[in-house]
């Protein structure tokens, strides 16, 4: 099975900075990758998929990069709707997906 | 507007069934796959299951191979998941989502229901 490293598990910033959360995946998956943004009590958002498309409605603030083995969710500049925990998600093939253990973004 | 309606959540003893239904509404159903994610209290998001849009295709996270089920009914809407010999770490909300696009590898789960909580103890 193809493992999936998330980091930091927790990122503490402040409103206007720059914030980048890294996915490491143990063997290629091309551009197989998902983020979303989940808030407490509510169901997980779709931000980005195929690993750099901006989900319809997501502010531009939110990009991803990578692909192959290594990914990146940046926010250009936090705001305070943005303090969440974010996953992000694999697709293993076969109808079959994998998340990563998330990072949850705290204000400073 | 796309609406996901979970219900059929509960508190069920170690080793009991449960069956969770999702009424999908404003798309067309059957032309999507959809899946079951849970999120145990605290924890992250776990895959459970996905289902082909006509049904033909289905898989299981290995957490669950052997005791859940998938399906749909078309006719109705309606996305299901039989779970059996539930385990107290089985215990999570449980979300039905709609896979973006039938190209699985380049989609993610675009709508989410609000959720069923599944609760598993004596």
């Amino acid at each position: 099975d193809i493992q999936m490293t998330q980091s930091p598990s927790t990122l503490s910033a402040s409103v206007g900075d720059r914030v980048t959360i890294t996915c490491r995946a143990s063997q290629s998956i091309s551009s197989w990758l998902a983020w979303y943004q989940q808030k407490p009590g509510k169901a997980p958002k779709l931000l980005i998929y195929k690993a750099s498309t901006l989900e319809s409605g997501v502010p531009s603030r939110f990009s991803g990069s990578g692909s192959g083995t290594e990914f990146t969710l940046t926010i250009s500049s936090l705001q305070p709707d943005d303090f969440a925990t974010y996953y992000c998600q694999q697709y293993n093939g076969y109808l079959t997906w994998t998340f990563g253990l998330g990072t949850k973004v705290e204000i400073k | 507007e796309v609406q996901l309606l979970e219900s059929g959540g509960g508190l069920v003893q170690p080793g009991g069934s449960l069956r969770l239904s999702c009424a999908a509404s404003g798309f067309t159903f059957s032309s999507y796959a959809m899946t079951w994610v849970r999120q145990a209290p605290g924890k992250g998001l776990e895959w459970v299951s996905t289902i082909s849009g006509i049904g033909g295709s289905t898989n299981y996270a290995d957490s669950v191979k052997g005791r859940f089920t998938i399906s749909r009914d078309n006719s109705k809407n309606t996305l299901y998941l039989q779970m059996n010999s539930l385990r107290a770490e089985d215990t999570a909300i449980y979300y039905c989502a709609k896979v973006q696009t039938y190209y699985y590898d380049s989609s993610g789960f675009d709508y989410w229901g609000q959720g069923t909580l599944v609760t598993v103890s004596s």
